[in-house]
């Protein structure tokens, strides 16, 4: 099965500065990846995702990677807020409807 | 309607109880899911359903067993629960494309606590 490997586990940035997450997949037929924002006691929601027929997306403060050769991708927020302080998953996933999640990178942005 | 609704939010039931976690959503999503989440962990698929259908069985224990009785609900019964079953537990629902898996909606969850 997908193996998803996240990196770094927690991340502390100086607000207004930039953080960057990254994943890693084995399955080479897995061709969606979304990343996941969960807040401390809230659900887990998409903020955005890349299928494997695109290198970047980006939506206004994040942006996604996908470099299909390496097998891997990183997520990329700008302009850090406070409000960016979440616990961040990736996800790769083949055409079978089953998210195989990294293990989560905890983002602290600093005041 | 954007959200999925999960109940109860939170459960404690003993090891010989039987209970159910309900989840609904309107709108027009025919996969559903159930997710177990532990502490600082993420989520671990349990159930699908595509079109009412059970499609896949992560190999979870019978003490849960799911039920699809239509398109807009989702129930996930338990019985003999042990310890180690306390977890968050995420409904979500989805669009069926024909790419893989859409973005997944998920409920608050329900915080359950075995004794």
């Amino acid at each position: 099965g997908e193996n998803v490997e996240q990196h770094p586990s927690t991340l502390s940035v100086q607000e207004g500065d930039s953080a960057v997450i990254k994943c890693t997949y084995s399955d080479s037929a897995s061709n969606y990846f979304p990343w996941y924002k969960q807040e401390l006691g809230k659900r887990p929601q998409l903020i955005i995702d890349i299928r494997s027929n695109v290198g970047e997306k980006k939506d206004q403060r994040i942006a996604v990677t996908l470099n299909k050769t390496a097998k891997h991708f990183s997520l990329h927020i700008t302009e850090t807020q406070p409000e960016d302080s979440a616990v961040y998953f990736c996800a790769a996933s083949r055409d079978d409807y089953k998210l195989s999640f990294g293990a989560g990178t905890t983002v602290t942005v600093r005041a | 309607d954007t959200e999925v609704t999960q109940t109860p939010k939170h459960l404690v039931m003993g090891m010989t109880n039987k209970k159910s976690l309900k989840c609904e959503q309107h709108m027009g999503h025919r996969a559903m899911y159930w997710y177990k989440q532990k502490a600082k962990k993420p989520p671990e698929l349990m159930f699908v359903y595509s079109y009412e259908k059970l499609s896949i069985n992560e190999s979870v224990p019978s003490r849960f067993s799911p039920e699809c009785p239509n398109s807009s609900l989702l129930n996930l019964h338990l019985h003999a629960l042990q310890p180690e079953d306390s977890a968050l537990y995420l409904c979500a629902s989805s669009h069926i494309t024909g790419q893989s898996t859409g973005e997944l909606f998920f409920g608050e969850g329900s915080r359950l606590t075995v004794l």
